[in-house]
């Protein structure tokens, strides 16, 4: 079956400029998390959602970042006014059920780079 | 504070030497660990978890308790192997913590 898919691939943005990053969980799993991974880094959790609620946002690092999942399924992310430490690959992650300890399955990631 | 540390940026060895990956955690629970892979051009996945106590791909990782190690071994590398490793802890929630990650090399 289809696994995480995550639009763009890559992203290049003029500091500034908005971003929308999209995350398709595989179908039926209820939890969803984006991570961010800076080069040379382990993967930073950034936000969990359990269907459509966002139960954790304890990791975004501004108030420039924003995540939604209106309708439980499709993710998105969105980073406002875009910093040049916003570059990183931006990885979402989701697992069947809201549960602890779970195996998260994870999507290719989209690289974003911010100019 | 929760931490996992791989202290091993790049680990090179020959085909058919044993591997060993380190992983050190910090944590005053009963964490549950993973090591996940990422081959070159593809996507983080699981290799395996302590709780399953598996071996997959010949890897094996004990969970060391009194040195809160989760150490990723395998007796005879193979050039597939060569990928980068993370290690990673939950603390009995949905959040994972990983390590900065280990570039392992197999040399022919």
């Amino acid at each position: 079956g289809a696994g995480v898919s995550q639009s763009p691939r890559y992203k290049v943005a003029k500091r500034g400029q908005d971003v929308a990053l999209r995350c398709d969980p595989i179908s039926g799993h209820v939890s969803l998390f984006w991570y961010q991974q800076a080069l040379g880094q382990g993967p930073e959790f950034l936000t969990y959602f359990q269907n459509e609620a966002q139960l954790d946002k304890s990791g975004l690092p501004s108030d420039r970042f924003f995540a939604e999942r209106p309708e439980g399924s499709v993710s998105t992310l969105k980073i406002q006014r875009t910093q040049q430490e916003d570059s990183a690959v931006y990885l979402c992650a989701s697992s069947p059920l809201g549960g602890t300890q779970e195996t998260q399955y994870f999507g290719p990631g989209t690289r974003l780079l911010v100019l | 504070a929760q931490r996992v540390t791989q202290p091993e940026k790049l680990l090179s060895v020959f085909k058919g030497a044993p591997v060993e990956l380190k992983c050190n955690y910090s944590y005053s629970g009963s964490p549950e660990l993973f090591w996940y892979v990422q081959y070159s051009r593809q996507r983080l996945q699981l290799l395996l978890r302590h709780i399953s106590r598996e071996s997959i791909k010949g890897f094996t990782a004990d969970l060391n308790k009194g040195e809160t190690s989760f150490h990723l071994k395998k007796p005879f590398a193979q050039e597939e192997d060569s990928a980068m490793y993370y290690c990673a802890l939950t603390s009995g929630t949905y959040k994972y913590i990983f390590g900065t990650g280990t570039r392992l090399k197999v040399l022919a």
